[in-house]
């Protein structure tokens, strides 16, 4: 069954370092998403992507944030300048579907740790 | 906004005892329902879905049924085996999917 990977699955940075989280989504899929899941806490969305650009982003994507497709394969997700309070599980998604989100397909997370 | 609230763990039962995990939902509309599952090590996975009123999603022996009038999508299952271990995810639907905060369940041999 295809999956969706995410690269590393444990990232640890120091406080004001840029951190680079890495997906490769389900390769016919053109949608793609970054959720992020502190401890104890919800499951939050930050960010879709269609296109090559943005569709929808959260509060929580603010400029330290950005997502890119360099290559048509990977999708990744930069902080620019982690904080403590970046320190969450973070999970790529992909889907073939907008119009029925429950076809997401998740990778299995990357835990960041800011130190 | 639309959110979901389900029920705090985590919750250890035994082999063979019936699991109920609570999850109530507040919407402005008619959202589909949804409950993803993690395992140990691995991404979240669609478990059920529910996408209007008095619909019972089921898959794996779990059940869930969206209730409209007490706005709740509990899932249930009625003899767990220890590889239900995984924390257990309710989710609806408003263009992006929203999540409640997670339950962990251990089953016990």
């Amino acid at each position: 069954e295809p999956e969706v990977t995410q690269t590393p699955s444990h990232q640890v940075t120091q406080m004001g370092q840029e951190v680079i989280l890495r997906c490769v989504p389900i390769s016919n899929h053109l949608y793609f998403y970054w959720y992020r899941q502190i401890l104890g806490q919800k499951v939050e969305f930050l960010v879709s992507f269609y296109n090559n650009e943005i569709s929808e982003k959260s509060e929580i994507f603010d400029d330290q944030f950005s997502v890119e497709r360099p290559d048509g394969s990977n999708f990744t997700l930069k902080i620019r300048s982690t904080k403590l309070e970046d320190s969450a599980m973070y999970f790529c998604a992909s889907s073939g579907d907008q119009t029925t989100n429950e076809k997401l397909f998740f990778g299995s997370g990357t835990q960041l740790s800011v130190l | 906004g639309n959110s979901v609230t389900q029920m705090e763990g985590p919750v250890t039962l035994s082999e063979e005892a019936f699991l109920t995990i609570n999850c109530t939902y507040t919407a402005t509309g008619y959202p589909s329902l949804f409950w993803y599952v993690q395992y140990p090590g691995e991404g979240l996975q669609l478990l059920l879905k529910a996408t209007k009123a008095d619909d019972k999603g089921s898959n794996k022996g779990f059940e869930a049924t969206y209730r409209k009038e007490t706005t709740s999508f509990h899932l249930e299952k009625g003899s767990v085996q220890v590889s239900d271990s995984a924390v257990y995810f309710c989710a609806l639907n408003d263009y992006k999917l929203s999540f409640g905060a997670g339950t962990t369940v251990t089953v016990r041999a």
